[in-house]
């Protein structure tokens, strides 16, 4: 069973559209997390959501908005595509009452912007 | 304000021989984490070993250990015995009390060779 999956794997768009990410997790935790993996590898946190609650909203164009209808689901929707968002989209969950704090990762997006 | 910095863009290790991956951290908050992960070429972000900031022994994982040496502020990855499949990209990553979200440094790119 998969822990953390998304959809869709791969998304290939024009400038200016809108499209969206689906995220789910089977594990149970409580918390939801949007990270954004750039071309030069680097991993920056962009939303998180804690029971469906907003807890940490980053440094992100308004374009970007993140959904949570359920403990269990974090989407993500990108209105008005532009080029500059092409990255590797993760999410990722973890308890958040662990001490840890480890988190689980979906296998990624890969959105490409043309 | 917290960072993590990974000095080596890349390495190489001989397959069968050690390597340490090497990580530094900056934080005034008593309570973090500190986690290494594993990407592939294929992508997916793979939860190798945690420690925690009051954890007093270093965590072991298998064939990998953290040196933490909090005085110093570093987290290192030591990768025992390395093996082919363990070439990929290496990530340090930080989790305090804001959310449990994760900050990662530039990563690492390791090479084993045969």
């Amino acid at each position: 069973d998969t822990a953390v999956s998304q959809t869709p794997k791969y998304l290939v768009t024009q400038m200016g559209n809108d499209k969206s990410i689906k995220c789910e997790q089977n594990l149970g935790h409580d918390t939801m997390y949007w990270y954004k993996q750039d071309s030069k590898k680097f991993l920056k946190i962009m939303f998180s959501y804690n029971n469906k609650e907003l807890i940490i909203n980053e440094t992100v164009p308004n374009r970007f908005s993140p959904k949570s209808p359920d403990k269990a689901h974090l989407n993500l929707h990108i209105n008005s595509l532009e080029l500059g968002d092409s990255a590797v989209y993760f999410c990722a969950s973890s308890q958040l009452r662990d001490r840890n704090y480890e988190q689980y990762f979906g296998p990624g997006t890969r959105l490409t912007v043309t | 304000a917290q960072k993590i910095t990974q000095t080596q863009p890349g390495m190489f290790v001989q397959e069968k021989e050690a390597v340490t991956l090497d990580c530094t951290y900056d934080t005034s908050d008593p309570s973090y984490g500190l986690f290494w992960y594993k990407q592939p070429s294929s992508g997916e972000m793979i939860f190798l070993i945690y420690q925690g900031s009051y954890d007093q022994q270093n965590a072991t994982e298998g064939r990998y250990s953290l040196n933490f040496q909090k005085a110093r502020k570093s987290a290192n990855l030591v990768i025992s015995a390395s093996q082919l499949g363990d070439s990929a990209m290496y990530f340090c990553a930080m989790s305090y009390n804001q959310g449990g979200k994760l900050i990662f440094g530039q990563g690492t790119e390791l090479s084993v060779k045969p």
